[in-house]
């Protein structure tokens, strides 16, 4: 039982390039989520994906696609990478339980110059 | 949803009682509080959650008081250990679930 996965750890992008980051997770959990993390910050919501088959906005979505390709995996994309868009990205899934845990993976640091 | 307002910062020494105190003026009925704590280089994980009155676990102690206008979270006898960010969420029956700035703590020997 691995939780939450996500790849790759490290990325280094330049203006302009797009790439996908991956989540996976086997807990067989309905919910997942994409956050953003700016160094001293507090977590940001990009993304959410309540069940399989839908997506939802969350606090900062511009710039970024998602897509939940089935009930494991909750894709993020960046398009066109800026600058401003260099954080350390996570993603977290939660079951249907009392408590709403959320359960994190350990993060995709990423750098765009 | 509901805003929530935490100190930005907390120093403590090792063996003291730390209390953080979150401020969520526009909860409504069926939200409940979360806190989370996060290491640096890691995600974030559940510490504890709360509707009303006191929660306690193996690792903390929520305080809600009756207006449930604030909680406040309560870590006995800190260690070294336990510097690390702490969230206050204020969730409802969604699954829009925003975290805040968080509060600091550092804990010193």
């Amino acid at each position: 039982n691995a939780g939450v996965t996500q790849t790759p750890k490290f990325q280094v992008l330049k203006t302009g390039q797009s790439m996908t980051l991956q989540c996976a997770q086997d807990m067989n959990h309905n919910s997942m989520y994409w956050y953003r993390q700016d160094p001293g910050m507090g977590l940001r919501l990009i993304y959410y994906s309540a069940s399989e088959g839908t997506t939802d906005k969350g606090e900062v979505p511009n710039g970024y696609n998602v897509s939940r390709l089935n009930k494991r995996e909750f894709s993020l994309r960046l398009e066109s990478a800026a600058p401003s868009q260099t954080s350390v990205y996570f993603c977290a899934s939660r079951g249907r339980t009392e408590t709403y845990e959320q359960y994190f993976g350990p993060g995709t640091r990423l750098t765009v110059t | 949803l509901a805003k929530t307002t935490q100190p930005i910062s907390m120093d403590s020494y090792e063996g003291q009682e730390v209390n953080i105190t979150c401020s969520h003026n526009n909860i409504a009925t069926n939200d409940y509080i979360t806190w989370y704590q996060q290491f640096p280089s890691q995600g974030p994980r559940f510490i504890i959650q709360g509707y009303k009155t006191k929660v306690t676990n193996e690792v903390a102690s929520l305080f809600i008081p009756a207006d449930r206008k604030s909680s406040t979270l309560s870590l006995p006898r800190v260690s070294l250990s336990d510097t690390a960010v702490y969230y206050c969420l204020v969730r409802n029956n969604t699954d829009k679930l925003i975290f805040g700035t968080g509060t600091r703590l550092q804990v010193f020997p």
